[in-house]
């Protein structure tokens, strides 16, 4: 098993530019979720999902999207970069409820200029 | 308003002793609490967890503590490793929940 892939491992964008973050697992896990991490700071849960047509907001949805179509897939979307989105982006996945631990991608560093 | 913290942002070692790591949190609800580990260039990996109806948990050379009415729980690395050097995460999660709230991160330098 791969366990959880990201792409691309690093981007620079401009402002107002857009990108898709890639996020891929092969655990056949349900529950999937997208955090950002600034320096200094702990995780921040920006979208989740806890199954295939199914997303919600996290903490910090704003300047996001987000998109579920299968188990496996689970992209996070910026429309209008902005330097306040610079940062590293984890994306997670989980079996389900209870006491499951999460498994992390290695990370997608972005910056904004 | 941070619900899980971590007041110590790194902490220094020498190899063989004890490395103590805390994390205090605000929230009664939260019943289960992890520690994740995470070097540069990669994401956290799992380390250990324990349940708000235990008071320790132990794996190998990691033991966490959690003490409910002073809501404050610790790891505890003995003995320290120069490959114990990373950025730990202290994180729980409310009852019933699935949503993990991470604290800021310990960054660990154990010294050969």
């Amino acid at each position: 098993n791969a366990g959880v892939t990201q792409t691309p491992k690093f981007r620079i964008l401009k402002i107002g530019q857009s990108m898709t973050l890639q996020c891929t697992q092969d655990m056949n896990h349900n529950y999937m979720y997208w955090y950002r991490q600034d320096p200094g700071m702990g995780l921040k849960l920006i979208y989740y999902s806890v199954g295939a047509g199914i997303t919600d907001k996290g903490e910090v949805p704003n300047g996001y999207n987000v998109s579920r179509s299968t188990t496996e897939d689970f992209p996070l979307r910026l429309e209008l970069a902005a330097p306040s989105q610079t940062s590293v982006y984890f994306c997670a996945s989980h079996l389900g409820q209870g006491v499951s631990e999460q498994f992390f991608g290695p990370g997608t560093r972005l910056t904004v200029l | 308003d941070q619900q899980v913290k971590q007041n110590s942002p790194s902490l220094s070692v020498q190899e063989g002793r004890i490395s103590i790591l805390n994390c205090d949190y605000t929230n009664s609800m939260f019943d289960y609490f992890l520690w994740y580990k995470k070097y540069p260039a990669e994401g956290p990996t799992f380390l250990i967890s324990i349940s708000s109806i235990k008071d320790k948990n132990e794996d190998g050379r990691f033991t966490v503590f959690l003490n409910k009415s002073a809501k404050h729980l610790s790891l505890h690395i003995v003995p320290s490793q120069p490959g114990d050097s990373a950025v730990y995460f202290c994180a729980a999660r409310y009852t019933g929940g699935f949503k993990t709230i991470f604290g800021a991160g310990t960054r660990l330098f154990v010294k050969a």
